[in-house]
């Protein structure tokens, strides 16, 4: 059975930092891509950033571009995410994803981890 | 950057009733447009992907369609389990997008 379990959501002050962490179980991590995808309170999906199977490769969206930064370690089956300069609409909570090999939608998620930066 | 609007925003049904969710992109999207469900208090669940395909233990009740920038995901008659928000995605290049989703509901 696959699970993603996140961890390291916390509350923040704007400006602040904070690193997210999924540990994934159930299937053989360095076959996936992996994304974050965020879902502040009461709205909707918004894809954040996926990173190819092997590392080399992370895409962000326009929202978080320059801020986060998405790295993953295949040796420890970790996938991190660094997240800087935050901001007040970055609240939200944080789903960790997979995308099978060649796939464009998003599989299996976790459960999320909340973010809120307030002051 | 592709947009996607679905519509309607709030569907009202009664359970057995068939439901049509509509999903329309602001350019043509190809064949990479998945389906979500997601419950209160839950993680989205992959329900349809490439457009047609269904997840692994998804029922034959529900089914998608379309091609371009129209999209539709059908569920057959609906179920109590059924009523909750679907989102649509799609991905384009290296970008990924959600649609606003749509809730549906007991009427």
């Amino acid at each position: 059975e696959v699970q993603l379990l996140e961890s390291g959501g916390d509350l923040v002050q704007p400006g602040g930092s904070l690193r997210l962490s999924c540990a994934p179980s159930g299937f053989t991590f360095s076959d996936y891509a992996m994304s974050w995808v965020r879902q502040a309170p009461g709205k909707g999906l918004e894809w954040v950033s996926t990173v190819d199977n092997s590392g080399r490769h992370t895409y962000y969206s326009d929202s978080v571009k320059g801020r986060f930064i998405l790295s993953r370690d295949n040796s420890r089956n970790t996938l991190y995410l660094q997240m800087n300069g935050l901001r007040a609409d970055d609240t939200a909570l944080y789903y960790c994803a997979n995308q099978r090999p060649g796939s464009s939608n998003f599989d299996s998620w976790g459960q999320g981890t909340l973010v809120t930066v307030s002051s | 950057e592709i947009v996607l609007t679905q519509s309607p925003a709030t569907l009202s049904l009664s359970p057995g009733e068939r439901a049509t969710l509509s999903c329309r992109a602001s350019q043509s999207v190809s064949s990479y447009l998945a389906w979500y469900q997601q419950k209160p208090g839950q993680a989205p669940r992959l329900l349809i992907y490439d457009t047609f395909a269904r997840a692994t233990g998804i029922p034959a009740r529900f089914s998608g369609s379309g091609s371009g920038t129209d999209f539709t995901l059908s569920i057959s008659s609906l179920e109590p389990e059924d009523f909750a928000v679907y989102y649509c995605q799609q991905r384009s290049g290296n970008w990924w997008t959600f649609g606003q989703g749509t809730k549906v509901e007991i009427k």
